[in-house]
Protein backbone atom coordinates (compact mmCIF):
# COMPACT_ATOMS: atom_id res chain seq x y z
CA UNK A 1 0.00 0.00 0.00
CA UNK A 2 1.10 3.39 -1.40
CA UNK A 3 -1.11 5.61 0.15
CA UNK A 4 -3.42 5.64 2.64
CA UNK A 5 -7.08 3.96 2.38
CA UNK A 6 -10.31 4.43 3.92
CA UNK A 7 -13.38 2.03 3.30
CA UNK A 8 -16.22 1.74 2.76
CA UNK A 9 -16.55 5.44 1.12
CA UNK A 10 -19.83 5.99 2.66
CA UNK A 11 -22.26 4.07 5.13
CA UNK A 12 -25.58 4.32 5.96
CA UNK A 13 -26.89 2.58 9.55
CA UNK A 14 -29.84 2.76 11.17
CA UNK A 15 -30.00 4.54 14.94
CA UNK A 16 -28.55 1.76 17.53
CA UNK A 17 -26.42 -0.44 15.45
CA UNK A 18 -23.15 -0.79 15.82
CA UNK A 19 -20.71 0.04 12.61
CA UNK A 20 -16.59 -0.05 11.95
CA UNK A 21 -14.94 1.50 9.14
CA UNK A 22 -11.05 0.80 7.90
CA UNK A 23 -7.83 2.83 6.97
CA UNK A 24 -5.25 1.32 5.20
CA UNK A 25 -1.68 2.72 5.42
CA UNK A 26 2.01 2.16 4.24
CA UNK A 27 3.57 -0.07 7.22
CA UNK A 28 6.91 0.89 6.10
CA UNK A 29 8.31 3.51 8.17
CA UNK A 30 5.03 4.47 10.41
CA UNK A 31 5.17 6.62 13.25
CA UNK A 32 1.72 7.86 14.04
CA UNK A 33 -1.53 6.92 12.88
CA UNK A 34 -4.54 9.86 14.02
CA UNK A 35 -8.29 9.67 13.15
CA UNK A 36 -10.37 12.76 12.89
CA UNK A 37 -14.31 13.06 13.14
CA UNK A 38 -15.48 16.08 10.55
CA UNK A 39 -19.06 16.97 11.02
CA UNK A 40 -20.48 19.20 8.45
CA UNK A 41 -19.54 23.03 8.72
CA UNK A 42 -17.23 22.41 11.50
CA UNK A 43 -13.96 21.82 12.05
CA UNK A 44 -12.66 18.42 12.07
CA UNK A 45 -12.24 17.28 15.55
CA UNK A 46 -9.23 14.89 16.74
CA UNK A 47 -10.38 11.45 18.07
CA UNK A 48 -6.96 9.39 18.34
CA UNK A 49 -3.63 9.72 17.97
CA UNK A 50 -2.09 6.22 18.29
CA UNK A 51 1.24 5.04 17.59
CA UNK A 52 2.15 1.19 18.65
CA UNK A 53 1.35 -1.79 17.16
CA UNK A 54 -1.93 -3.44 19.19
CA UNK A 55 -2.67 0.05 20.31
CA UNK A 56 -6.14 0.75 21.71
CA UNK A 57 -8.10 3.79 22.33
CA UNK A 58 -11.50 4.73 23.74
CA UNK A 59 -14.07 7.68 23.95
CA UNK A 60 -17.29 7.09 24.85
CA UNK A 61 -19.05 4.97 22.19
CA UNK A 62 -16.29 5.24 19.85
CA UNK A 63 -12.91 2.66 19.99
CA UNK A 64 -9.89 1.94 17.51
CA UNK A 65 -7.10 -0.54 17.05
CA UNK A 66 -3.97 -0.77 15.22
CA UNK A 67 -2.07 -3.21 13.52
CA UNK A 68 1.22 -1.64 12.22
CA UNK A 69 2.97 -4.56 11.02
CA UNK A 70 0.05 -5.18 8.34
CA UNK A 71 -1.03 -1.27 8.00
CA UNK A 72 -4.03 -1.13 8.76
CA UNK A 73 -6.73 0.36 11.84
CA UNK A 74 -9.88 -0.09 12.39
CA UNK A 75 -12.74 2.54 13.99
CA UNK A 76 -15.80 1.24 15.79
CA UNK A 77 -18.30 3.35 16.98
CA UNK A 78 -20.72 0.99 19.05
CA UNK A 79 -24.37 2.20 19.50
CA UNK A 80 -24.58 4.50 16.75
CA UNK A 81 -26.66 7.66 17.37
CA UNK A 82 -27.99 10.45 14.95
CA UNK A 83 -24.64 12.95 16.05
CA UNK A 84 -22.26 10.59 15.17
CA UNK A 85 -23.27 11.55 11.54
CA UNK A 86 -20.06 12.82 10.20
CA UNK A 87 -16.83 11.62 7.67
CA UNK A 88 -14.70 10.38 9.40
CA UNK A 89 -10.43 10.69 8.17
CA UNK A 90 -7.49 8.85 9.05
CA UNK A 91 -4.15 10.28 8.43
CA UNK A 92 -0.82 8.63 8.60
CA UNK A 93 2.60 10.50 9.53
CA UNK A 94 5.56 9.04 8.26
CA UNK A 95 7.98 10.15 10.94
CA UNK A 96 7.41 13.68 9.64
CA UNK A 97 4.70 16.32 10.64
CA UNK A 98 3.33 15.88 6.91
CA UNK A 99 -0.33 13.85 7.60
CA UNK A 100 -1.27 11.83 4.55
CA UNK A 101 -5.07 11.48 4.78
CA UNK A 102 -7.73 8.72 3.46
CA UNK A 103 -10.29 10.17 1.59
CA UNK A 104 -12.71 9.63 4.81
CA UNK A 105 -15.79 7.49 5.14
CA UNK A 106 -18.91 8.98 5.04
CA UNK A 107 -21.38 7.78 8.02
CA UNK A 108 -24.98 8.90 8.04
CA UNK A 109 -26.92 7.55 11.35
CA UNK A 110 -30.81 7.23 10.38
CA UNK A 111 -32.71 8.16 13.02
CA UNK B 1 -10.18 28.00 25.06
CA UNK B 2 -10.27 29.49 21.27
CA UNK B 3 -9.74 26.90 18.67
CA UNK B 4 -8.11 27.45 14.72
CA UNK B 5 -10.84 30.05 13.23
CA UNK B 6 -10.31 30.84 9.60
CA UNK B 7 -11.74 33.47 7.24
CA UNK B 8 -13.54 33.82 4.93
CA UNK B 9 -15.67 30.49 5.06
CA UNK B 10 -16.85 30.95 1.73
CA UNK B 11 -15.35 32.61 -1.11
CA UNK B 12 -16.47 33.00 -4.72
CA UNK B 13 -13.82 34.46 -7.07
CA UNK B 14 -13.67 34.69 -10.89
CA UNK B 15 -11.18 32.96 -12.56
CA UNK B 16 -8.12 35.11 -12.70
CA UNK B 17 -8.63 37.54 -9.48
CA UNK B 18 -6.57 36.77 -6.59
CA UNK B 19 -7.69 35.70 -3.18
CA UNK B 20 -6.32 35.79 0.48
CA UNK B 21 -7.23 32.95 2.80
CA UNK B 22 -6.42 33.91 6.78
CA UNK B 23 -5.77 31.28 9.64
CA UNK B 24 -5.72 32.44 13.42
CA UNK B 25 -4.17 29.61 15.38
CA UNK B 26 -4.34 28.30 18.84
CA UNK B 27 -2.36 30.94 20.94
CA UNK B 28 0.88 29.82 21.34
CA UNK B 29 0.91 27.09 18.66
CA UNK B 30 4.71 26.80 17.19
CA UNK B 31 3.89 24.85 14.19
CA UNK B 32 0.83 26.18 11.31
CA UNK B 33 -0.03 24.21 8.69
CA UNK B 34 -2.30 24.42 5.11
CA UNK B 35 -4.19 21.97 3.56
CA UNK B 36 -5.86 21.70 0.41
CA UNK B 37 -8.62 19.67 -0.30
CA UNK B 38 -10.29 19.05 -3.23
CA UNK B 39 -13.93 17.67 -4.09
CA UNK B 40 -13.49 13.68 -3.33
CA UNK B 41 -9.82 13.40 -2.22
CA UNK B 42 -8.52 13.35 1.28
CA UNK B 43 -6.74 16.61 2.94
CA UNK B 44 -3.51 17.24 1.14
CA UNK B 45 -0.37 19.08 2.81
CA UNK B 46 0.83 22.30 1.48
CA UNK B 47 3.17 23.83 3.48
CA UNK B 48 4.82 24.10 7.11
CA UNK B 49 5.80 27.24 9.31
CA UNK B 50 7.55 26.48 12.55
CA UNK B 51 7.03 30.00 14.11
CA UNK B 52 7.68 32.90 11.41
CA UNK B 53 9.98 30.69 9.06
CA UNK B 54 8.37 28.79 6.65
CA UNK B 55 10.08 25.47 6.83
CA UNK B 56 8.28 23.10 4.12
CA UNK B 57 6.42 24.57 0.65
CA UNK B 58 7.11 21.53 -0.74
CA UNK B 59 3.39 21.07 -1.58
CA UNK B 60 2.29 24.37 -2.79
CA UNK B 61 1.19 23.25 -6.37
CA UNK B 62 2.30 26.52 -8.30
CA UNK B 63 4.39 29.67 -7.89
CA UNK B 64 0.72 31.21 -7.43
CA UNK B 65 0.10 30.17 -3.93
CA UNK B 66 2.00 31.97 -1.48
CA UNK B 67 1.77 31.88 2.22
CA UNK B 68 3.30 34.05 5.16
CA UNK B 69 3.41 34.08 8.83
CA UNK B 70 5.35 37.04 9.52
CA UNK B 71 5.03 37.47 13.39
CA UNK B 72 4.99 33.52 13.97
CA UNK B 73 0.61 34.06 15.24
CA UNK B 74 -1.85 34.58 11.81
CA UNK B 75 -1.18 33.13 8.72
CA UNK B 76 -1.94 33.77 5.17
CA UNK B 77 -2.33 32.04 2.24
CA UNK B 78 -2.43 33.93 -0.90
CA UNK B 79 -3.46 32.58 -4.25
CA UNK B 80 -2.86 35.03 -7.46
CA UNK B 81 -4.63 34.90 -10.80
CA UNK B 82 -6.54 32.22 -9.50
CA UNK B 83 -7.49 28.93 -12.02
CA UNK B 84 -10.94 26.68 -11.86
CA UNK B 85 -8.43 23.45 -10.22
CA UNK B 86 -7.45 25.94 -7.27
CA UNK B 87 -11.33 25.26 -6.23
CA UNK B 88 -11.60 23.11 -2.97
CA UNK B 89 -11.56 23.72 0.65
CA UNK B 90 -8.75 25.11 2.34
CA UNK B 91 -7.84 23.67 5.84
CA UNK B 92 -5.10 25.46 8.15
CA UNK B 93 -4.03 23.53 11.51
CA UNK B 94 -1.63 24.61 14.00
CA UNK B 95 0.13 22.27 16.36
CA UNK B 96 1.67 22.85 19.87
CA UNK B 97 4.54 20.09 18.99
CA UNK B 98 8.58 21.67 19.85
CA UNK B 99 11.03 20.84 17.01
CA UNK B 100 10.93 16.54 17.06
CA UNK B 101 7.70 16.01 18.55
CA UNK B 102 5.88 14.97 15.36
CA UNK B 103 2.92 12.72 17.08
CA UNK B 104 1.56 15.71 18.75
CA UNK B 105 -2.15 16.42 17.10
CA UNK B 106 -3.05 18.64 14.23
CA UNK B 107 -5.87 21.08 15.40
CA UNK B 108 -7.93 22.37 12.37
CA UNK B 109 -9.78 24.87 11.63
CA UNK B 110 -13.19 24.60 10.28
CA UNK B 111 -11.79 25.31 6.00
CA UNK B 112 -11.75 28.12 3.70
CA UNK B 113 -14.45 26.70 0.64
CA UNK B 114 -12.90 28.62 -2.34
CA UNK B 115 -14.81 28.27 -5.65
CA UNK B 116 -13.53 29.94 -8.54
CA UNK B 117 -15.97 30.58 -11.65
Amino acid sequence: ILNVEQSPQSLHVQEGDSTNFTCSFPSSNFYALHWYRWETAKSPEALFVMTLNGDEKKKGRISATLNTKEGYSYLYIKGSQPEDSATYLCASSSGTYKYIFGTGTRLKVLA
Amino acid sequence: GAGVSQSPRYKVAKRGQDVALRCDPISGHVSLFWYQQALGQGPEFLTYFQNEAQLDKSGLPSDRFFAERPEGSVSTLKIQRTQQEDSAVYLCASSSTPPGGFTDTQYFGPGTRLTVL
